[in-house]
């Protein structure tokens, strides 16, 4: 079965440059939800997406910006990267909202600030 | 918002039935109770949701008791490969704009021994 895509799977950056997640869903589904986990940490909700639409909003750096595109894949935009934005960056996917539906989620694109 | 409290770690070993009990004290009435799996470095993979009373499938029971202020994960006859941390998680009924965001809590890392 298909499932979540992310690229790229790593991705190194110096401080102050930008990058470029992305996220291809599950087909079908409908929403996306970007996630951060840091070394030894949780993950930690970022932003959503339901039908291209920005649904929910975490704690995303105001750094960050995100959107859904019509094929409802997603793009994790970051700038000026610091050094604590090293970490797995995780995308899901769901069909549909409400908090009854399953999460998909992607291998992670890890991410290393030098 | 309704958080989760379980075990740090837990270690058992092959073959055992294993139980993670959760507490989730302000729990919503719209709320479910969701189960999540991570292996080091790779997404989390759902395992099981469950309302109220008992689910099951084919990896994993969830018991919740009818004031549903905690729920027990239990693993039948774990093998080596059920090394992980798990979460439980509450997982936000029809709120509006926080649908569907997972919160995740410190997890319970269990370790199976041979």
């Amino acid at each position: 079965a298909a499932g979540v895509i992310q690229s790229p799977r790593h991705l190194i950056k110096e401080k102050r440059e930008t990058a470029t997640l992305k996220c291809y869903p599950i087909p079908r589904h409908d929403t996306v939800y970007w996630y951060q986990q840091g070394p030894g940490q949780d993950p930690q909700f970022l932003i959503s997406f339901y039908e291209k639409m920005q649904s929910d909003k975490g704690s995303i750096p105001d750094r960050f910006s995100a959107q859904q595109f019509s094929d409802y894949h997603s793009e994790l935009n970051m700038s000026s990267l610091e050094l604590g934005d090293s970490a797995l960056y995780f995308c899901a996917s769901s069909s549909g909202l409400a908090g009854g539906h399953e999460q998909y989620f992607g291998p992670g694109t890890r991410l290393t600030v030098t | 918002l309704a958080k989760t409290t379980q075990p740090i770690s837990m270690d058992s070993y092959e073959g055992q039935e294993v139980n993670i009990t959760c507490s989730h004290n302000n729990i919503a009435t719209n709320d479910y109770i969701t189960w999540y799996q991570q292996f080091p470095s790779q997404g989390p993979r759902f395992i099981i949701q469950g309302y109220k009373t008992k689910v099951t499938n084919e990896v994993a029971s969830l018991f919740i008791p009818a004031d549903r202020k905690s729920s027990t994960l239990s693993l039948p006859r774990v093998s080596l490969s059920d090394t992980a941390v798990y979460y439980c998680l509450v997982a936000l009924g029809d709120r509006g704009s926080t649908l569907g965001r997972l919160y995740f809590g410190r997890g319970t890392q269990l370790t199976v021994w041979p």
